[in-house]
């Protein structure tokens, strides 16, 4: 089955860390730019970064930069991002996703719910 | 990096169309063929329904259907029916291999 799974969210204070997983299973992974996008509760969609198929270029958005780490490892089909310095605004479901093109996510995994707070 | 914009809310009655619009800048939208648009059901991942501004990955009817003009893309849905009722959201490939989303639309269908 085609599918991404997502695991690693939780509760954590601010300034802390947390480090997400992603595995992928189903297809040629090691193919494809992947991405990771987030959610805040009851807001919008937020690409936050991605990686090329050999991890060779990593893009951030400007908010997570110099504290977000995206990692991959194509032996294991699995993904990361090691989050620092957490920020309550770093709230969110985090989702991950292929990213064709690399221009449009066409396979998304079900989502793990960060929360940052004291 | 400011998000693109799209309304907070479109409706319509069952069997009717609606358009949703996504307007962004000559950086993102108007720069690149490239909009996507995606789906989301509350509590479900979202789903993409249109990529390239126009092209439609199999299984999803051709009952949408997007296009472009300048920076602005728009996203159509013919014959409106209960389950089309949800959040869409509109991407956008912004150059150096990022992406811009859209705020997102909430679908009520009446």
């Amino acid at each position: 089955e085609v599918q991404l799974v997502e695991s690693g969210g939780g509760l954590v204070q601010p300034g802390g860390s947390l480090r997400l997983s992603c595995a992928a299973s189903g297809f040629t992974f090691s193919s494809y730019w992947m991405s990771w996008v987030r959610q805040a509760p009851g807001k919008g969609l937020e690409w936050v970064a991605n990686i090329k198929q050999d991890g060779s270029e990593k893009n951030y958005v400007d908010s997570v930069k110099g504290r977000f780490t995206f990692s991959r490892d194509n032996a294991k089909n699995s993904l990361y991002l090691q989050m620092n310095s957490l920020r309550a605004e770093d709230t969110a479901v985090y989702y991950c996703a292929t990213l064709f093109g690399p221009r449009y996510f066409d396979l998304w995994g079900r989502g793990t719910l960060v929360t940052v707070s004291s | 990096q400011s998000a693109l914009t799209q309304p907070r809310s479109v409706s319509g009655s069952p069997g009717q169309s609606v358009t949703i619009s996504c307007t962004g800048t000559s950086s993102d939208v108007g720069g690149y063929n490239y909009v996507s648009w995606y789906q989301q059901h509350p509590g479900k991942a979202p789903k993409l329904m249109i990529y390239d501004v126009s092209k439609r990955p199999s299984g999803v009817p051709d009952r949408f259907s997007g296009s472009k003009s300048g920076n602005t893309a728009s996203l159509t849905i013919s014959g409106l029916q209960a389950e089309h009722e949800a959040d869409y959201y509109c991407c956008s490939y912004a150059g150096s291999h990022t992406v811009l989303f859209g705020g997102g639309t909430k679908l009520t269908v009446l």
